[in-house]
């Protein structure tokens, strides 16, 4: 089935390791973006990225690594985990939005549940 | 820059009666609204989204939502509720100047009681 794809569903870190958390979307979205959800705060926006080679900080980048080498791949790194970093984390990818295809809404992913101890 | 309330943490209703959920946007410029429902242990699902026209849209599940611009308000509505409809509710907000990216309120939890 068409959509976003996370990996891990879910991972146990421990403070000052690094990971990679995966994100790959093949529905030919030039929009991808990841998110942390953390109770009563809703969704904040980390590292976003308009096309192949194109990112930018979001709101809470600090900690955080992206690169989009491929259209369809937008992986986030985390440095050295803290646990300020548990979290769930969502990855969303979306049409440009005034395209033709668009309908200006982002499709999720189904998270990964980090925590970091 | 863009921001979102949403004015109720947690709704409580029961099965089959109505539901409003409240939410207030601000910015400086003009805005797109969207509602995105997350079930338990799922990601967000778009519900609904304004984007210019008619101020009543229509979503799916049988929700709807009214964009009033001079009280800066997107509120969530549906006349009769399910148990199947208890989940999380985002209101969200983007915008040309911002590229488009997406500011998130805090959600509000609709837990429906048979």
């Amino acid at each position: 089935n068409a959509g976003v794809t996370q990996t891990p569903k879910f991972q146990v870190l421990k403070t000052g390791q690094s990971m990679t958390l995966q994100c790959a979307q093949d529905m030919n979205h030039e929009y991808m973006s990841w998110y942390r959800q953390d109770p009563g705060m809703g969704l904040r926006l980390i590292h976003y990225s308009v096309g192949a080679g194109i990112t930018d900080q979001g709101e809470v980048p600090n900690g955080y690594n992206v690169s989009r080498s491929t259209t369809e791949d937008f992986p986030l790194r985390l440095l050295s985990a803290a646990p300020s970093q548990t979290s769930v984390y969502f990855c969303a990818s979306s049409y440009p939005p005034g395209s033709p295809e668009s309908n200006y809404g982002y499709t999720f992913g189904s998270g990964t549940r980090l925590t970091v101890v | 820059a863009q921001s979102v309330t949403q004015l109720d943490s947690q709704v409580p209703v029961f099965e089959e009666a109505p539901v409003e959920l409240r939410c207030n946007y601000s910015s400086s410029v003009s805005v797109y609204l969207f509602w995105y429902v997350q079930y338990p242990n799922q990601g967000l699902q778009l519900l609904l989204k304004y984007l210019s026209g008619s101020t009543l849209v229509k979503g799916i599940n049988g929700f709807e939502a009214e964009f009033n611009k001079s009280q800066t308000s997107f509120h969530l509505r549906k006349p009769s509720v399910h148990i199947s409809d208890t989940a999380e509710y985002f209101c969200a907000v983007s915008s040309f100047s911002n590229d488009y990216k997406l500011s998130f309120g805090a959600g509000t939890t609709v837990t429906v009681r048979a």
